[in-house]
């Protein structure tokens, strides 16, 4: 099993431009989950899915940011128009659907480093 | 906000030395569960204890859970350089389904 890819694994962009994230997860796992990670903030959950369904987008700083999962393999996190506060690791993560549904081990990708200048 | 606080921030060893982190957290839950994260990389799965276990053990690793002061611990035992990384527990609270909530995490360093 290849694990969860993330594409790219680095982004370096101008402020107002448009950025897109990419997210291959795990054949076979149900939950989707997109993280932002800085020295400040620490990790946070930007947005999960199950089931290509959005259920909790709450952690999505503002309306620049939006997710989607069109299918069951792959996802994307786009931000328009990118700011320098952006600046930060996204991870994208997955987790199978367990009979006990909050079972909850998720599995990451490497990451994708975004410097918006 | 982060449901786990981790102690301490930072934590430098020497190899062979044990290494204890601790986590603390606020809501009752289902879950809790640490994670490793080294340099550049994303979070790899470490290990995960109920909330109806006390004690759970695996390789090198045994982790403590009490319910009652809402904590846990992450203890490695004769540590390696290998094992320097970031460490975070994370929490699934009993209403969130498959959600995680993380600690800021614990830097440990392992000298040769």
């Amino acid at each position: 099993d290849a694990g969860v890819i993330q594409s790219p694994r680095h982004e370096v962009t101008e402020m107002g431009q448009e950025v897109t994230l990419r997210c291959k997860p795990i054949s076979g796992h149900n939950s989707l989950f997109w993280y932002r990670q800085t020295m400040m903030r620490g990790l946070e959950l930007l947005i999960y899915f199950n089931n290509n369904v959005p259920i909790d987008d709450s952690g999505m700083p503002e309306d620049r940011f939006s997710a989607k999962m069109p299918n069951a393999s792959f996802s994307t996190l786009k931000i328009q128009p990118s700011e320098p506060r952006d600046s930060a690791v996204y991870f994208c993560a997955s987790s199978p659907m367990l009979p006990d549904l909050a079972y909850g081990i998720q599995y990451f990708g490497a990451g994708t480093r975004l410097s918006v200048l | 906000s982060q449901q786990g606080e981790e102690d301490p921030q930072a934590l430098s060893i020497q190899e062979g030395e044990n290494a204890t982190m601790n986590c603390s957290y606020k809501t009752s839950i289902n879950n809790l569960q640490w994670y490793r994260q080294n340099s550049g990389r994303g979070l790899v799965h470490l290990i995960l204890i109920r909330s109806n276990e006390r004690e759970k053990h695996s390789g090198r690793l045994r982790v403590t859970l009490d319910t009652s002061k809402k904590s846990s611990s992450l203890l490695i035992t004769a540590s390696r350089a290998a094992d320097t990384a970031s460490y975070f527990c994370a929490t699934v609270r009993e209403t969130s389904g498959s959600r995680l909530t993380f600690g800021e995490g614990t830097q440990l360093t392992v000298n040769p």
